[in-house]
């Protein structure tokens, strides 16, 4: 069964420096989303992304954050300055059509030091 | 309460035992899925449910959705070692993103 990729599955990084989150999204899908979890916390919605541009995006989604599908596999997620507060776990899904289900990622634990 | 709450926040239960978990909600929606989570692990999709849905099946897992509650139930039957996890209820709020409830946290005892 087709499943969404990310890398690395751990990533550790000195406050400030900037970050990259890789995603391979199932490959005829054409919604895709990122999400945070900080421990012990629920899922956050972060970014929703669709025919090439952001649909709707939550308050955390500063402008620290942005995404990309630099080619037809990946999306990014790119955090520019991180903050120890960044520390999470980031899920990437994606969706074939409305009313399908979201099929997530096994996430990338970031820590930030 | 917030959008996709559930309850309760643990349950612990007996192998072979059911499982029931409930998920309110507040706006209305396109649909309703169900997700679970084992330790420090991705979110697997059990069951998405439509609005226009009143209840569906997969395997030991049922799903009732009452919108005119705005809630929704999870039962887990004869329930083994291997379910134990934590299980989040999400809904689209009619938008492109989904909102997680703060999950149930199910442990079946051997």
């Amino acid at each position: 069964e087709p499943e969404v990729t990310q890398t690395p599955s751990h990533q550790v990084t000195q406050m400030g420096q900037e970050v990259i989150l890789r995603c391979v999204p199932i490959s005829n899908h054409l919604y895709f989303y990122w999400y945070r979890q900080i421990l012990g916390q629920k899922v956050e919605f972060l970014v929703s992304f669709y025919n090439n541009e952001i649909s709707e995006k939550s308050e955390i989604f500063d402008d620290q954050f942005s995404v990309e599908r630099p080619d037809g596999s990946n999306f990014t997620l790119k955090i520019r300055s991180t903050k120890l507060e960044d520390s999470a776990m980031y899920f990437c899904a994606s969706r074939g059509r409305a009313n399908q289900p979201q099929h997530f990622g096994d996430g990338t634990r970031l820590s930030i030091l | 309460s917030q959008q996709g709450e559930e309850d309760p926040q643990a349950l612990s239960i007996q192998e072979g035992e059911n499982a029931t978990m409930n998920c309110s909600y507040k706006t209305s929606i396109n649909n309703l899925q169900w997700y679970r989570q084992n330790s420090g692990r991705g979110l697997v999709h059990l069951i998405l449910i439509r609005s226009n849905e009143r209840e569906k099946h997969s395997g030991r897992l049922r799903v009732t959705l009452d919108t005119s509650k705005k809630s929704s139930s999870l039962l887990i039957t004869a329930s083994r070692a291997a379910d134990t996890a934590s299980y989040f209820c999400a809904t689209d709020g009619g938008t492109y993103k989904y909102i997680f409830g703060t999950g149930t946290r199910l442990k079946v005892l051997a």
